[in-house]
């Protein structure tokens, strides 16, 4: 059963860099037969997709968070990252990795989420 | 692109059967067969309990099932527990290789 882990700083100043990691443990990153995602969610609010990257380094990011996302790979640590950049208080958030099973389309695994707060 | 549509709440007493729509255009819902559904409960991850408009995941009681007609899909939940008590979101990819999201409908089991 693979399991996935969120870290990183729960709270970050605006205008800054957030970067945020997903270990994943009982499977590869490499296996070509999956996405690895980062979503969003404000609290009390829904969930925001906000990007994957695929085992080539294949990235999609949404159309309105392009402009500021990176997602990476670390095949040695069987990580993968999220980097967000010039952030607002609007960036506050519970963000979740997540594993999309290529040909299903559905979000299979989550991480349990990490909190981030945007302020100053 | 913009969010799927979903009710805000639905409710409905043990036993009884309730339905949650979401809807969305032909560049995601209507185009795809990609259509998943995700409950959550406070302060935990979504957890997926349809994909693929209607098929269940192993370990998910088939009290949960999906459907699709058009742009609007369907998640039906029969013999309402109060365990189902939480908030429900639908997902669809979408004709820009993306995913979307509905805004969450949270159920009340009275």
């Amino acid at each position: 059963q693979v399991q996935l882990q969120e870290s990183g700083p729960g709270l970050v100043k605006p205008s800054q860099t957030l970067s945020l990691t997903c270990t994943v443990s009982g499977g590869s990153i490499s296996s070509g037969s999956f996405y690895w995602s980062w979503i969003r969610q404000p609290a009390g609010k829904g969930l925001e997709w906000v990007g994957h990257i695929y085992t080539s380094g294949r990235t999609t990011y949404s159309p309105s968070l392009k402009s500021r996302v990176l997602i990476s790979l670390d095949t040695s640590k069987n990580q993968f990252s999220l980097n967000l950049n010039s952030l607002t208080a609007a960036d506050t958030a519970v963000y979740y990795c997540a594993r999309v099973t290529i040909g299903v389309a559905s979000f299979d695994d989550w991480g349990q989420g990490t909190p981030v707060t945007v302020s100053s | 692109q913009s969010a799927l549509t979903q009710p805000a709440s639905v409710s409905g007493s043990p036993g009884q059967s309730i339905t949650i729509s979401c809807t969305g255009t032909s560049s995601d819902v209507g185009g795809f067969n990609y259509v998943s559904w995700y409950q959550q409960h406070p302060g935990k991850a979504p957890k997926v309990m349809i994909f693929a408009v209607g098929k269940r995941p192993s370990g998910v009681s088939n009290r949960f099932s999906g459907s699709k007609s058009g742009n609007t899909a369907s998640l039906t939940i029969s013999g309402l527990q109060a365990e189902d008590e939480a908030d429900y979101y639908c997902s669809s990819y979408t004709s820009s290789s993306t995913w979307v999201f509905g805004g969450g409908t949270k159920l009340t089991v009275l």
